[in-house]
């Protein structure tokens, strides 16, 4: 079985300050992990994801997330936060073909 | 399709009626995902398809839910007896392969309210 945890529901930054959402899982396999984001109204959209090559995982839009398999984290960063960056943000693990689990999201909220 | 389209964007039924979802992948992709998400909820998985095969279902919260891809492009989520628990949006997503380091597309979804 496998599960995530999006540990914070919602943060708040202010625009040119750094940003950490942070997740946490657990698989059963060596996983895929993924970050999406949701601009309101809009579908789900691929920031980054992490396939069991570099630890450290570039994502668009200056988005990173480092891997650390010790502490079953995959938190995402990014250096600067835009007001474009405010929306949800969900954490995803892929232990097996077909069937990915979602965290419940986090939504972040960039302040001018 | 360029992209993942669902319908209808909105649904609003009574209580015990059925509705029908579809969804049309992007159409190159073999694999067809449903997720159901509730408010202030990540999306939970439902089932899946590559191409026609559903090979897992293990999702689907009960009988009266149903999905079908018969020709391995678009696909339906029926909900027979809809109840009010049911009210959700409901997301579509498709990926070139089943395998698990594929990147999801979504659609926008449809957003079912059951009164």
């Amino acid at each position: 079985a496998q599960s995530v945890t999006q540990l914070d529901s919602h943060v708040s930054v202010s625009e040119g300050t750094p940003v950490l959402l942070r997740c946490n899982y657990s698989s059963s396999y060596s996983p895929s992990l993924f970050w999406y984001v949701q601009h309101p109204n809009k579908g789900l959209q691929l920031l980054l994801k992490y396939t069991s090559a570099a630890t450290l995982v570039k994502g668009i839009n200056g988005f990173e997330a480092e891997f650390k398999k010790s502490e079953t984290s995959f938190h995402l960063t990014k250096p600067s936060a835009h007001m474009s960056d405010a929306a949800e943000y969900f954490c995803v693990v892929s232990p097996i073909a077909g069937k990915s689990t979602f965290g419940d999201g986090t939504t972040l909220t960039v302040k001018p | 399709g360029a992209g993942v389209s669902q319908s209808p964007r909105y649904k609003v039924t009574k209580r015990g009626q059925d509705v029908t979802l579809r969804c049309d992948p992007i159409s190159s992709h073999a694999t067809l995902y449903w997720y159901q998400q509730a408010l202030g909820q990540g999306p939970e998985f439902l089932t899946y398809f590559n191409y026609e095969a559903q090979p897992d279902k293990s999702g689907l919260p009960s009988d009266r839910f149903s999905a079908e891809r018969p020709e391995g492009s678009i696909s339906t989520l029926t909900i027979q007896r809809t109840e009010q628990r049911d009210s959700a949006m409901y997301r579509c997503a498709s990926s070139q392969s089943a395998g698990n380091t594929g990147e999801l597309f979504f659609g926008e979804g449809s957003r079912l309210t059951v009164l």
